[in-house]
């Protein structure tokens, strides 16, 4: 079935550093590609998505682009905030089933 | 306001008994899913459902049943089957269709004492 890998974490930067957390997927068809964030004790909020190859997602700062060539769907940002820390999660949504795939999450985690 | 409401926040359990936790919501979704998340492991899907009355057995349903009599409500029963069901479980929905996101409810903290 359809896979998501995200890399381990936790992923530990100061404020104002550049970020880049690893997203790669396996699928069967042409999945659309998420990223979700979760703060302590709390559900899943959307982060962004990108529903086709060479679409490029983007909010509060973040982006990330669907790399078809590469199955990937690296999250970036520019300059991280302590506001930012939490645990991001990669997703796909399966063609046909509409099934929500997730990677294992990766923990951001900035220091002032 | 509109949203996906879980309850409760937390729950205790004794071994043996099983347990009902509720997921509403009123965002007129046709797609509800149940996750349940362990430390390390990400979250894996337990039910999904695409319309009333029918549901599909996502990775890990062993020990969990489900029901969807209703569009807005999709409760999950953690059975006595269950050998490990402490975890964190999260309830979602979607409007249905690839391209759209799904929204997720608080969650509910599933403890067996």
């Amino acid at each position: 079935g359809d896979s998501v890998t995200q890399m381990e974490g936790p992923v530990t930067l100061s404020e104002e550093a550049f970020l880049t957390i690893n997203c790669t997927y396996t699928a069967t068809g042409y999945p659309s590609l998420f990223w979700y964030v979760q703060y302590p004790g709390e559900g899943l909020q959307l982060l962004l998505k990108a529903t086709k190859a060479d679409d490029k997602g983007s909010n509060k700062g973040f982006e990330a682009t669907y790399r078809k060539e590469t199955t990937s769907f690296h999250l970036e940002k520019g300059s991280v905030q302590v506001s930012d820390s939490a645990v991001y999660f990669c997703a796909l949504m399966e063609t046909g089933f509409q099934k929500l795939v997730f990677g294992t999450g990766t923990r951001l985690l900035v220091s002032p | 306001d509109g949203g996906i409401t879980q309850s409760p926040k937390y729950l205790f359990r004794k071994e043996g008994q099983n347990v009902t936790l509720s997921c509403e919501q009123n965002l007129n979704h046709d797609a509800m899913y149940w996750y349940r998340q362990d430390p390390g492991q990400g979250l894996r899907l337990i039910y999904y459902s695409q319309i009333v009355n029918d549901f599909q057995k996502g990775d890990i349903a062993e020990g969990y049943s489900v029901s969807r009599e209703k569009k807005e409500s999709f409760p999950l029963t953690v059975t006595s089957a269950q050998k490990n069901p402490t975890a964190f479980y999260l309830c979602a929905s979607s409007i249905g269709g690839q391209s759209r996101e799904a929204f997720f409810g608080q969650g509910t903290r599933l403890t067996v004492v």
